[in-house]
């Protein structure tokens, strides 16, 4: 299985900060690399799809970037309704992996 | 309007059998392009990836967990229905049921609710 490492583990911000989050495979996963947001108490929400993809309705603050083994979430301007926990996944092999989370707080 | 719903036991017990269903609508479970995938998610840990099922009856397993489960589908109902055996306290989660919208990019565009799994005597 595809091991996938995200980095840091928690990250505490401001409102309006740039934030980015960095996730790595242990191996290529070309540019098969989805990225979700999840609340507390509620399902995950995808954010961007196939590395750079920005899915339909998520807010164009977010952005996704990288192939092969490093990618990176940004967030260009933190908003309050964006602290919440982001995991990477790639979809280049079965089974599909998530990373463990980056909890992202309000400084 | 796409929904799923999970459904199934909340409580179950040491060495039991859970099933869960989850139902769909919104779109069909006989789209070529499309599947259903479980996920679960213990407290307060990261997500972890379990089975999905295709149209044409496709399945594919979690590596750990693959002598556990059985994923099957009844197009007709809309539903698709998780079985993992020989439950053990460390399988309590929350379990989600997803789509997966497009076979190639395989990522998750739509999520059930949730449904909380505790195993315990």
């Amino acid at each position: 299985d595809i091991q996938m490492t995200q980095s840091p583990s928690s990250l505490s911000a401001s409102v309006g900060d740039r934030v980015t989050i960095t996730c790595r495979a242990s191996q290529s996963v070309r540019s098969y690399l989805n990225w979700y947001q999840q609340k507390p108490g509620k399902a995950p929400k995808l954010l961007i799809y196939v590395a750079s993809s920005l899915q339909s309705g998520v807010p164009s603050r977010f952005s996704g970037s990288g192939s092969g083994t490093d990618f990176t979430l940004t967030i260009s301007s933190l908003q309050p309704e964006d602290f919440a926990t982001y995991y990477c996944q790639q979809s280049d092999s079965i089974p599909p992996t998530f990373g463990q989370g980056t909890k992202l707080e309000i400084k | 309007q796409v929904t799923l719903k999970e459904s199934g036991p909340v409580l179950v017990k040491p060495t039991e059998t859970l099933t869960l269903t989850c139902t769909v609508s919104g779109f069909s479970l006989s789209n070529a392009r499309m599947a259903v995938t479980w996920i679960r998610q213990p407290p307060g840990k990261a997500l972890e990836w379990l089975a999905h099922i295709f149209s044409n009856d496709e399945k594919s397993y979690s590596t750990s967990l693959r002598s556990r489960l059985t994923i099957s589908k009844d197009t007709s109902k809309s539903q698709v229905v998780l079985t993992m055996t020989n439950m053990d306290p460390v399988d309590t989660a929350t379990y989600y049921c997803a789509r997966i919208w497009d076979r190639e990019k395989y990522s998750f565009d739509y999520w059930g609710q949730g449904a909380l799994v505790t195993v315990s005597s």
